[in-house]
């Protein structure tokens, strides 16, 4: 399975960038997920990388580094909203997620 | 309309009872999890259900049963409820078993006192 490894918090202020890096064991490894999760709710799905490469999705970017076991998500122009735990999760290939414990970003005005 | 519901939002029992815990998704989805986050809010897999058939079985005590009467449902049953279940648990649901997006239900905070 995998080891998922994310910083445990990040502080940022309003408009700023934050990138926040998770590494992963490549055992059964396939494919590394993104999600976000606001205090007292549900995990919402944020990005999917399979393959090498940077995937774009408005302000939200994911890269993914098979051979390095690495992957980063990368907040763009933060907004006071985007404060939640940001989870890393590595798929195998039953469609097992293993999660990360989640990197709390906190962001000030 | 909601996509995947779960009830009850909260339960506070105490040690020793049996609980269940529903979950159903109008998703149309082929495959539903149990997922548990701890106080350290770490999210843990703990069943997964393919069309109706278990397909992954992490290492949990078997005073949890999952039952999935239909792949629109799947219910979480616990016996002997220990103080150490006190957690938020997650059902989810996907189209598939891999490189897919896993839409989640709004947690059960349940507390066993």
């Amino acid at each position: 399975g995998q080891n998922i490894d994310q910083p445990t918090e990040m502080t940022a202020t309003e408009g700023a960038i934050v990138q926040i890096n998770c590494t992963y064991q490549t055992s059964g490894f396939n494919g590394l997920f993104w999600y976000q999760q606001h205090a007292g709710e549900a995990p919402t799905f944020l990005s999917y990388n399979v393959l090498d490469g940077l995937e774009e999705k408005g302000r939200f970017s994911s890269f993914l580094s098979r051979s390095k076991g690495y992957s980063y998500l990368l907040l763009k122009e933060l907004q006071m909203k985007d404060s939640a735990s940001y989870l890393c999760a590595g798929g195998d290939s039953w469609g097992k997620l293993q999660f990360g414990a989640g990197t709390q970003v906190v962001v000030t005005p | 309309d909601t996509a995947v519901s779960q009830t009850p939002k909260y339960l506070v029992t105490q040690m020793g009872n049996d609980k269940s815990i529903k979950c159903e998704q109008n998703l149309g989805h082929d495959t539903m999890y149990w997922y548990k986050q701890d106080s350290k809010k770490f999210l843990k897999i703990m069943f997964s259900y393919n069309n109706k058939e278990l397909i992954i079985n992490e290492t949990v005590p078997n005073r949890f049963s999952p039952k999935s009467p239909d792949k629109a449902h799947l219910n979480l049953h616990i016996n002997s409820l220990e103080l150490g279940d006190s957690a938020v648990y997650f059902c989810a649901s996907s189209q598939g078993q891999r490189n897919t997006e896993a839409f989640f239900g709004q947690g059960t905070r349940l507390t066993v006192v």
